[in-house]
Parts: structure tokens; C-alpha cells; sequence
């Protein structure tokens, strides 16, 4: 089954400590995504790649870092520098930096006290 | 700048009543829209899109959408509704950058369905 899976679904960090969260797909895609979806703000872009050991800030890249160091993954760290990083973390990929369709993994829920 | 309004942001409908639900956008170029639907505490699923051509898109589930460019909008509707699609929906449209494609999403619109 081709999918884009999310790891860990829930994961609660201290404050002051990184923590990553992890995006893998099977897809063949070359372009993915991390959002950030908070309560009646929709989703907003943190960061995406278009191709492999290159990345983009999108709309709300501070706190956060990436790395794309092969085709299949993409690991969102959310540092200390984040000021509210409490939030569900959305995964997407698609064909390629030409494609507008999205495919989204499960998310994960980062909760930080 | 590109944008999307979904001005409901809650809707409660009977089973088996009729539903739309609104979008607006604002681009200057031809849209490329979507609507998604996202169950509580799971990933986005994609429901249809319009890229051009038919301005009524049938997708998933029973859903439609109609792209009207003199208003600005795409539309979601169901002529009847199952307690099923209680979740919460999003429109976004897609937009072409420098650095890429991109979606921006509009803030969603949480339905509810009474039995």
C-alpha cells in the first residue's frame, strides 16, 4: 500500500527540548510538505522540498528546521526556539514541484509543556 | 495576494438534508481548486478538484463543487447528507511560485449532522 505514513500520532516534549517528527513516503513523490494546523487557522506551510537536498521556507518557518536528505523522507524538527509549538503537524507530498494535488499522512499531535 | 474564505465556520444539517458549503478565493490567474475533508485527529483526505474545463467536478463520496469565476467561488454541495461526513472540510487553491507549487487552505467549516 502507497502512503505517506506519520510517526509518532501523539508525542509530548518539555519545554526547551527539540523533538522531530517523523514523514516517510512510498509514493515515489518528489515534493512534500510540512503544515501546521491549529483550531480555526486551517493549515499553514512551514516548510517544503521540491527535490532532494533542497528545501523552502513557507509562511511560519521559525522554531522550526528540515532536512531532505533522501527522496522518501523529510523530518520536521520543532526547536526550543518555537514559541508555541503545541499543534497537529500535517505531512503532505505530490508528483512533483509542477503537481497543485496534495496527499496528506495521519498528522501528528505535539504537545509541549 | 492569494486567498480563500470559507465564511461558515460551523454548519449543522439533518441526515438526508441537502449541503453546501462555501468558498471563496481570491488569485488573479486561473484557480486550481480543492476541497478536502479531514475526520477528527486524521490527515487530509482529497474529496475533488477543478484544474479547468467542466465547471461542475464530481468527486468522492457523493460530492460536487461548481466553479463560478464571476463570483469567485467553488462551492461544495450533497443533495443528501450522512451522518458520515460529520467532519471538518477545507477548500484551498493552488497557486504556482518561484520556488514551486503551493496550496493555500481557508480556515474550514466543521459539520455536523443530526440523526
Amino acid at each position: 500500500d502507497g502512503g505517506i505514513t506519520q510517526s509518532p500520532k501523539y508525542l509530548f516534549r518539555k519545554e526547551g527540548q527539540n523533538v522531530t517528527l517523523s514523514c516517510e513516503q512510498n509514493l515515489n513523490h518528489d515534493a512534500m510538505y510540512w503544515y501546521r494546523q491549529d483550531p480555526g487557522q486551517g493549515l499553514r506551510l512551514i516548510y517544503y522540498s521540491q527535490i532532494v537536498n533542497d528545501f523552502q521556507k513557507g509562511d511560519i518557518a521559525e522554531g522550526y528546521s528540515v532536512s531532505r536528505e533522501k527522496k522518501e523522507s523529510f523530518p520536521l524538527t520543532v526547536t526550543s526556539a518555537q514559541k508555541n509549538p503545541t499543534a497537529f503537524y500535517l505531512c503532505a507530498s505530490s508528483i512533483d514541484q509542477q503537481a497543485y494535488e496534495q496527499y496528506f499522512g495521519p498528522g501528528t499531535r505535539l504537545t509541549v509543556t | 495576494a492569494q486567498s480563500v474564505t470559507q465564511p461558515d465556520i460551523h454548519i449543522t444539517v439533518s441526515e438526508g438534508a441537502s449541503l453546501e458549503l462555501r468558498c471563496n478565493y481570491s488569485y488573479g490567474a486561473t484557480p486550481y481548486l480543492f476541497w478536502y475533508v479531514q475526520s477528527p485527529g486524521q490527515g487530509l483526505q482529497l474529496l475533488l478538484k477543478y484544474f479547468s474545463g467542466d465547471t461542475l467536478v464530481q468527486g468522492i463520496k457523493g460530492f460536487e463543487a461548481e466553479f463560478k469565476r464571476s463570483q469567485s467561488s467553488f462551492n461544495l454541495r450533497k443533495p443528501s447528507v450522512h451522518w458520515s461526513d460529520a467532519a471538518e472540510y477545507f477548500c484551498a487553491v493552488g497557486w504556482f511560485t518561484g520556488g514551486g507549487n503551493k496550496l493555500t487552505f481557508g480556515t474550514g467549516t466543521q459539520l455536523k449532522v443530526e440523526l
